[in-house]
């Protein structure tokens, strides 16, 4: 299974702040890596899919770049609502292999 | 919009099995080139993807959990169903469904996800 690794676990920052969450995979995966948002006690719903493509509907603040085996994911200034844990996912060969989170939170 | 839903028991003994389906609404579960996939978190932990159906009956199980896994679809209700045997504590968890949607370019990724089930696994 190719092993998906996100740092930082957590972190703290301030409204209008520029946030960037890494995920790194156990081999390359080209780009085939999605990232998830979810805010607690609600089902993790789509950001980005294929690295950086911005899924319809949400906002701009949110992006995605990278390839091979390392990926991130930006969010230019944060808002009071992006409080949630953020899942990176590659979908490069079965089983789909998903990071283990990383959270964060809003000082 | 499609939506998806879980439904099923909350409470399941060890050693049983677990059965859970989930519904499909806002579209057929047989148009669009899509995938059906279960996923699923333990309390307080990450995601797990379980294994995915396609309309045509073909399933794909993830190896951790293969040899008690049954995915099926009924396409005539829009619905598919997860069967989990052999269940112990470690099968707590909210259990998703998602479809999974795909491209020749870019993989897989799920979208929309249910809004989850709890099943807790306990005498």
């Amino acid at each position: 299974d190719i092993q998906m690794t996100q740092s930082p676990s957590s972190l703290s920052a301030s409204v209008g702040d520029r946030v960037t969450i890494t995920c790194r995979a156990s081999q390359r995966i080209s780009s085939y890596l999605n990232w998830y948002q979810q805010k607690p006690g609600k089902a993790p719903k789509l950001l980005i899919y294929a690295a950086s493509s911005l899924q319809s509907g949400v906002p701009s603040r949110f992006s995605g770049s990278g390839s091979g085996t390392d990926f991130t994911l930006t969010v230019s200034s944060l808002q009071p609502e992006d409080l949630a844990t953020y899942y990176c996912q590659q979908s490069y060969s079965n089983p789909y292999t998903f990071g283990q989170g990383t959270k964060l939170e809003i000082k | 919009q499609v939506q998806l839903q879980e439904s099923g028991p909350g409470l399941v003994k060890p050693s049983q099995t677990l059965s859970l389906t989930c519904t499909v609404s806002g579209g057929s579960i047989s148009s669009g080139d899509y995938y059906w996939s279960w996923i699923r978190q333990p309390p307080g932990k990450g995601l797990e993807w379980i294994g995915y159906i396609y309309s045509s009956g073909s399933t794909y199980y993830n190896p951790s959990l293969k040899s008690r896994i049954t995915i099926s679809i009924d396409t005539s209700r829009d619905q598919f169903s997860l069967k989990l045997s052999s269940v112990t504590a470690a099968d707590t968890a909210v259990y998703y469904c998602a479809r999974d949607c795909n491209s020749i370019r870019g993989g897989h990724w799920f979208d929309p996800w249910g809004q989850g089930t709890l099943v807790t696994v306990s005498s």
